[in-house]
């Protein structure tokens, strides 16, 4: 079972920063967090990983609490295209091993 | 380079026939893995691939699937006989060894009728 708990859904203002939050108060040391997003009739997608330290790439930025038990998304200005469902995945430090995908949040980006 | 390839990308077959699914990972990529979505539900893990070799097959719900991996490239997972239960999508995910990052393809979408 999925070791996260994401809101159902959620509306982002075109432009707008999104953020999407995740609980996953069992993490343990040796886990990091994922997102991958998943955009309607697509294949998920990877967007980001961290451990404890906040991280940025071109797609999003990733803020980890200090405890570890919950994370933010924040997509910083979102647009129609990023209309998906988000996947808040907590997974060894092991990169050989599956997923394990909860419901995840549906972002709605509105124009 | 290219992406994860599925083949068919959707499959419309009758109760007790069989149905046999295509996956192309990226090229080099050791790690290749198997997941499903069932309507209403998550999805859901299958199987894991290292090279030709099965690595995890815990997610298998019955015997009625068989996966093979071809000398450690494209995979096939085979259903037989297919049942209602089995429509959902299939989507299959590669890695290269170590990597974090996993690769999905378009999946494939199964109606069994």
């Amino acid at each position: 079972d999925a070791k996260t708990t994401q809101p159902p859904s959620m509306d982002c203002a075109e432009g707008r920063a999104a953020n999407l939050p995740c609980n996953h108060s069992t993490i343990s040391g040796n886990e990091y967090v994922y997102w991958y997003r998943q955009i309607h009739s697509q294949g998920p997608q990877y967007i980001i990983h961290g451990l404890k330290n906040n991280e940025t790439n071109e797609m999003a930025s990733l803020i980890i609490t200090e405890d570890r038990k919950s994370s933010t998304l924040i997509l910083p200005h979102a647009t129609l295209r990023d209309t998906a469902v988000y996947y808040c995945i907590v997974r060894s430090m092991d990169g050989n091993t599956p997923l394990v995908f909860g419901k995840g949040t549906r972002l709605s980006v509105i124009a | 380079e290219a992406g994860v390839t599925q083949f068919p990308s959707h499959s419309v077959i009758e109760k007790g026939q069989t149905v046999t699914l295509r996956c192309d990972p990226i090229s080099g990529h050791d790690n290749l893995y198997w997941y499903r979505r069932v309507m209403g539900k998550e999805i859901k893990f299958l199987l894991h691939f290292v090279k030709e070799s099965k690595q995890d097959e815990s997610g298998m719900p019955n015997n009625r699937f068989l996966a093979e991996r071809t000398g450690g490239t494209y995979s096939t997972l085979k259903v037989q006989p297919a049942e209602l239960e089995d429509s959902g999508v299939y989507f299959c995910a590669s890695s290269r060894w170590g990597y974090n990052e996993q690769f999905f393809g378009p999946g494939t979408r199964l109606t069994v009728l």
